[in-house]
């Protein structure tokens, strides 16, 4: 079955350490998506990209950076620059410019600070 | 700005009673709006679109949306709630640029947390 993979499922971060979370779809879809979830915040956008070697920043992007090499994978890495990196991060991916067709999403990284 | 609100942090019903998930929206141009579910340590799940077309919607699950233009309102709905049914429910519409165009970006509300009591 075609969907999006996120790995680990827990990562827990130290002081001053970069970390890396994954996502891989199989969906062949253009556009991929990273979402930052906080309790009584909803979804806040992060990065996201729309094709290959492309990606624009969301409404939360400092503290975070992305590379987009492959169609399929999309990657995460919260700097020690994001100082407040815990929370449940989410990977979504959608077909590009097919405005009426759902993001279809992962099943999270939960994050958290040693 | 485009903006989408759910008033209600938490909805309580009994099992078998009808449920009711409210959702405003704020955009311009017409609406691509979508209601997703929650279950804990999970992904958001798909439940539902609305386009164009019929106002009242089907989905998965059993649950349905009714879209009020003049309301500017889409309120997910189920006629008899499961204790299953007890999730995070958000809902989403989608992105306009400046000149009014569609874009890929999704937009959520706080969502709301649905209870369903035996």
């Amino acid at each position: 079955d075609g969907g999006i993979t996120q790995s680990p499922k827990y990562l827990f971060r130290k002081e001053g350490q970069n970390v890396t979370l994954s996502c891989e779809q199989n969906l062949n879809h253009d556009a991929m998506y990273w979402y930052r979830q906080d309790p009584g915040q909803g979804l806040r956008l992060i990065y996201y990209s729309q094709i290959v070697n492309d990606f624009q920043k969301g409404d939360i992007a400092e503290g975070y950076s992305v590379s987009r090499e492959k169609k399929e994978s999309f990657p995460l890495t919260v700097t020690s620059a994001q100082k407040n990196p815990t929370a449940f991060y989410l990977c979504a991916s959608s077909p590009l410019l097919s405005f009426n067709q759902p993001q279809h999403f992962g099943d999270g990284t939960r994050l958290s600070i040693l | 700005a485009q903006s989408v609100a759910q008033p209600e942090d938490q909805v309580n019903v009994a099992e078998g009673n009808p449920l009711t998930v409210k959702c405003t929206y704020s955009v311009s141009g017409n609406p691509y709006l979508f209601w997703y579910v929650q279950y804990p340590n999970r992904g958001l799940q798909f439940l539902l679109k609305y386009i164009t077309g019929d106002n009242l919607v089907k989905g998965s699950y059993g649950f349905e949306a009714e879209f009020n233009k003049s309301q500017t309102s889409f309120h997910l709905k189920k006629p008899s709630a499961l204790v299953s049914d007890s999730a995070l429910y958000f809902c989403a519409v989608r992105d306009r640029v400046n000149y009014g165009g569609a874009t890929n970006k999704l937009i959520f509300g706080t969502g709301t947390l649905l209870a369903v009591q035996p």
